[in-house]
């Protein structure tokens, strides 16, 4: 069965740091790009961040840009989104989500995690 | 940035009728990468159309999608009750960005 578990979320004090984890499984992880996409009590779908099946590549929202790195460990099947500077506005449920359903860079997301919360509060 | 405008906001319509959502692109979609979501609350978004027009594996036949260039549209020929929900279209042929519409409500009348 094809998975994507994610793990890491909590509360966390403005300005403060986060990792959040996303343990893939049922399907060949280094074959395919992968996103973190995040949704704010109550509101609609955010994209956040992108990797590439190598790593090599990484994008970022405008939102997040500066403060988010996303990577990857194909050896651990494996992706994370390191989260720092944190405010409220970066109160979410954050979805790990592997691209597909073809092995490509312009790719929908064709599987999703759970989601893990992340709220940001003092 | 493509910006992806849904409308309407919420449909109100009863079991067994068809429900018409569309969704507007700012910008021609490339080699139309459009897609469709289903979220129910508490889980995670599901995975219903690619390609502006092809079925995800899995997906009943009911859930069609059609449209070109800027303008898209879902289509859900007859309502069953698991298909209230809220849906969301997006664009992924324009990497490296991939945005999301605000979403439309499909509720019971």
């Amino acid at each position: 069965e094809v998975q994507l578990l994610e793990s890491g979320g909590g509360l966390v004090q403005p300005g403060g740091s986060l990792r959040l984890s996303c343990a893939a499984s049922g399907f060949t992880f280094r074959s395919n790009a992968m996103s973190w996409v995040r949704q704010a009590p109550g509101k609609g779908l955010e994209w956040v961040s992108g990797i590439s099946t190598d790593g090599g590549a990484t994008y970022y929202a405008d939102s997040v840009k500066g403060r988010f790195t996303i990577s990857r460990d194909n050896s651990k099947n494996t992706v994370f989104l390191q989260m720092n500077s944190l405010g409220a506005e970066d109160t979410a449920i954050y979805y790990c989500a592997k691209m597909g359903p073809n092995n490509g860079w312009y790719e929908a997301f064709d599987i999703w995690g759970q989601g893990t919360m992340v709220t940001v509060s003092s | 940035e493509i910006v992806l405008t849904q409308s309407p906001g919420t449909l109100s319509l009863s079991p067994g009728e068809r429900a018409t959502l569309s969704c507007r692109a700012s910008q021609s979609v490339t080699n139309n990468g459009l897609a469709w979501y289903q979220q129910k609350p508490g889980q995670a978004p599901r995975f219903l159309v690619y390609g502006a027009t092809r079925r995800a594996t899995g997906i009943p036949d009911r859930f069609s999608g059609s449209g070109s260039g800027t303008d898209f549209t879902l289509t859900i020929s007859r309502l069953e009750a698991e298909d209230f929900a809220v849906y969301y279209c997006q664009q992924y042929g324009s990497p490296p960005t991939w945005t999301f519409g605000q979403g439309t409500k499909v509720e019971i009348k």
